[in-house]
């Protein structure tokens, strides 16, 4: 079956500007998460939607970044005012329930470019 | 939170050769650990789960171990093959908070023909 689809797969925008991310998870996963994967360093989580229930944005790195997700499937990841720090590898997973037992399937990732 | 640790940070081997990868782990509350790979300009591929309450799992030639008390995993890749050269990445699920996972910087492996 398809896989957790990413669009765009590369992005590249002048510093200051908007940016959006979108993922389509797999059909029926209820949980879907935002990492992020910098230069050099490891994933770091930045935000999950479970269902129906408020996402957890725990990881945000500031409120220039926010996320929705409507109608329990796609999400959109928005990046305002974007910095050149904001360059990095923006993936997206998905899970068929938020449990923990499940394991998480990624999608191919957004490469982000701030110039 | 969490920290997680790789060892090595890249590995470079000849085919045919049997190699051990490592992981540790700072709170070993864990939910459960997975193993990933990462081809250049990829996603994360899965590559096994293991729960907290087991002790190892097996896919194919990899075999993942979990040992919770002394905050460790090993992923063994026996007979390693060229087309296995990847970075290797694990990662641990917490058991409160955002259940969310928390990944080491990976192994860079390289394999040899």
């Amino acid at each position: 079956g398809a896989g957790v689809s990413q669009s765009p797969s590369n992005k590249v925008t002048e510093k200051g500007k908007d940016v959006e991310l979108r993922c389509d998870p797999i059909s029926g996963h209820t949980a879907l998460y935002w990492y992020r994967q910098s230069l050099g360093q490891g994933l770091e989580f930045l935000i999950y939607f479970q269902g129906n229930s408020a996402p957890d944005k725990s990881g945000l790195p500031s409120d220039r970044f926010s996320a929705e997700r409507t109608g329990g499937s796609v999400s959109t990841l928005t990046i305002q005012r974007t910095q050149q720090e904001d360059s990095a590898v923006y993936l997206c997973a998905s899970s068929p329930y938020l449990g923990g037992a499940y394991e998480q399937y990624f999608g191919p990732g957004t490469r982000l470019t701030v110039t | 939170k969490q920290e997680v640790t790789q060892i090595p940070a890249a590995l470079s081997v000849p085919e045919g050769e049997n190699l051990v990868l490592n992981c540790s782990f700072t709170d070993s509350a864990i939910y459960n650990l997975q193993w990933f790979r990462q081809d250049p300009g990829k996603g994360l591929t899965s590559l096994l789960l293991i729960q907290s309450s087991q002790r190892e799992q097996t896919s194919g030639r990899l075999n993942a171990s979990l040992d919770k008390s002394s905050g460790r995993s090993t992923l063994y890749i026996a007979a390693s093959q060229p087309g296995d050269s990847a970075t290797y990445l694990c990662a641990g699920r917490g058991q409160t908070g955002a259940n969310n996972l928390f990944f080491g910087t990976g192994t860079r492996l390289t394999v040899i023909p």
